[in-house]
């Protein structure tokens, strides 16, 4: 267990609509990223969040969004699913830095059929 | 902006052979490079890191050195087993432009044979 947590591991949901994937950070870690992970584009860096406000945006589309709460979890909206955004979507944390290396969860696969 | 540039998987080898998978970087300053390894099924888990320049990583039998002159942080293994066979990742510390976060590899699929 590295202490991130992710949730759902299994997602499956027809184009068109929303879903929530959660994350909870190692503790004391206030940064979160999400990646995206996916055969063709690899591991993809969408967002990150330190302690409750945006700090940088990657490859994130329009459709998607996230938030970090004043507890540090984190949550990734994506909504008006298409079949190419079926990936892997990891959430990962870290303490002030990246100097360290981040503390990745074991991921949310979703699938859009 | 950073990059990482890997070789391309997979990459099959039969147990006690050695390895070596290379990667190579472009980045603005000083970046802290990583090796993390993702086993099937499982998220990316850190294997070695190297915070500055001619520093040598090292992790349950796997190395990396920080070459700066060469940009580049080739992970070495002296004698591999059917138990490493996994995706291999490089990363750097570093968006590009300032931002925070780890730029990543596209991976090296490592496969093992006994």
């Amino acid at each position: 267990d590295s202490g991130v947590t992710q949730t759902p591991k299994h997602l499956i949901t027809a184009t068109g609509q929303r879903v929530t994937l959660r994350c909870s950070p190692r503790s004391g870690d206030l940064s979160v990223y999400w990646y995206q992970q996916s055969l063709d584009q690899g591991l993809q860096f969408l967002i990150q969040y330190y302690n409750g406000e945006e700090r940088a945006k990657g490859n994130i589309l329009e459709r998607f969004s996230a938030q970090q709460f004043p507890d540090l979890h984190s949550e990734l909206n994506l909504s008006s699913l298409e079949l190419g955004d079926s990936a892997l979507y990891f959430c990962a944390s870290s303490t002030r830095g990246v100097q360290g290396g981040y503390t990745f969860g074991s991921g949310t696969r979703l699938t859009v059929v | 902006g950073n990059s990482v540039t890997q070789m391309e998987g997979p990459v099959t080898l039969s147990e006690e052979a050695f390895l070596t998978i290379n990667c190579t970087y472009t980045a603005t300053g000083y970046p802290s490079l990583f090796w993390y390894v993702q086993y099937p099924g499982e998220g990316l888990q850190l294997l070695l890191k190297a915070t500055k320049a001619d520093d040598k990583g090292s992790n349950k039998g796997f190395e990396a050195t920080y070459r700066k002159e060469t940009t580049s942080f080739h992970l070495e293994k002296g004698s591999v087993q059917v138990s490493d066979s996994a995706v291999y990742f490089c990363a750097l510390s570093g968006l590009g432009g300032g931002a925070d976060g780890l730029t990543f590899g596209k991976g090296t699929h490592l496969i093992i044979q006994p």
